[in-house]
């Protein structure tokens, strides 16, 4: 079973164009990960939420985790084509111990 | 960027042969971790290691072996390579308990091919 569920898989939009990609758990988590990947390259972390109700903004990137820590959405405003590539959330689940687990990644592409 | 090197970066291997990945780093992290990408299934936690010759086992260990002697240097083994273990390969660290209270570094990936 996925700890993580990730949605949409995959998301095309036009430049310009504001876009939310969201990440649930069905457990608490002790905090959440977002991160970019560029096709065939290695993870690049954005942001860390580790409150429940924290937001957090990076140029136009918005990540929000909820209340009870079991969700996350990342919002991208007027999305432009170097936000093209893989979004990851990841997190570390109440009572699993060390173990740090992923969502199954968001592919957007952004059209000119 | 991090000091993170993953060798080699590619890799064609025939069914039934071993094979070792290694992951150096020179920021000293104490955290060490192995996953694998696939599509569909994201990335997935192989092994990881706390600390020289502390290691445990991840969500698909089975078929995989690590191993840690020195603090910079992770290697992950496949005893007997087989199709399914065609993958992405991704190495990362991190200095906190975990990888959740710190920021985590990420290799470039390794990718794995088995025919």
């Amino acid at each position: 079973s996925q700890e993580l569920e990730q949605s949409p898989q995959s998301l095309i939009v036009q430049e310009g164009k504001n876009l939310t990609i969201n990440c649930t758990s069905s457990k608490t988590l002790y905090g959440l990960y977002w991160y970019k990947q560029k096709y065939g390259e290695g993870l690049i972390f954005l942001m860390m939420l580790q409150k429940g109700g924290e937001e957090k903004s990076h140029e136009k990137i918005t990540a929000k985790l909820d209340e009870k820590k079991q969700q996350s959405s990342l919002h991208i405003t007027a999305s432009q084509p170097s936000h093209a590539g893989i979004y990851l959330c990841g997190a570390d689940i109440i009572g699993t111990g060390n173990q740090f687990y992923f969502g199954t990644g968001t592919s957007l592409t952004v059209i000119p | 960027d991090a000091g993170i090197t993953q060798s080699p970066r590619h890799k064609v291997t025939e069914t039934g042969t071993p094979v070792t990945l290694r992951c150096h780093q020179t920021e000293n992290h104490r955290y060490m971790y192995w996953y694998r990408q696939d599509p569909g299934h994201g990335l997935r936690l192989i092994h990881y290691s706390y600390g020289v010759k502390d290691t445990d086992k991840g969500e698909v260990s089975d078929g995989y072996s690590v191993s840690r002697s020195k603090t910079e240097d992770f290697l992950l083994t496949l005893e007997s390579a087989t199709s399914s273990q065609t993958s992405v390969y991704f190495c990362a660290i991190s200095a906190g308990t975990g990888i959740m209270n710190t920021e985590a570094f990420f290799g470039q990936g390794t990718r794995l091919t088995v025919v």
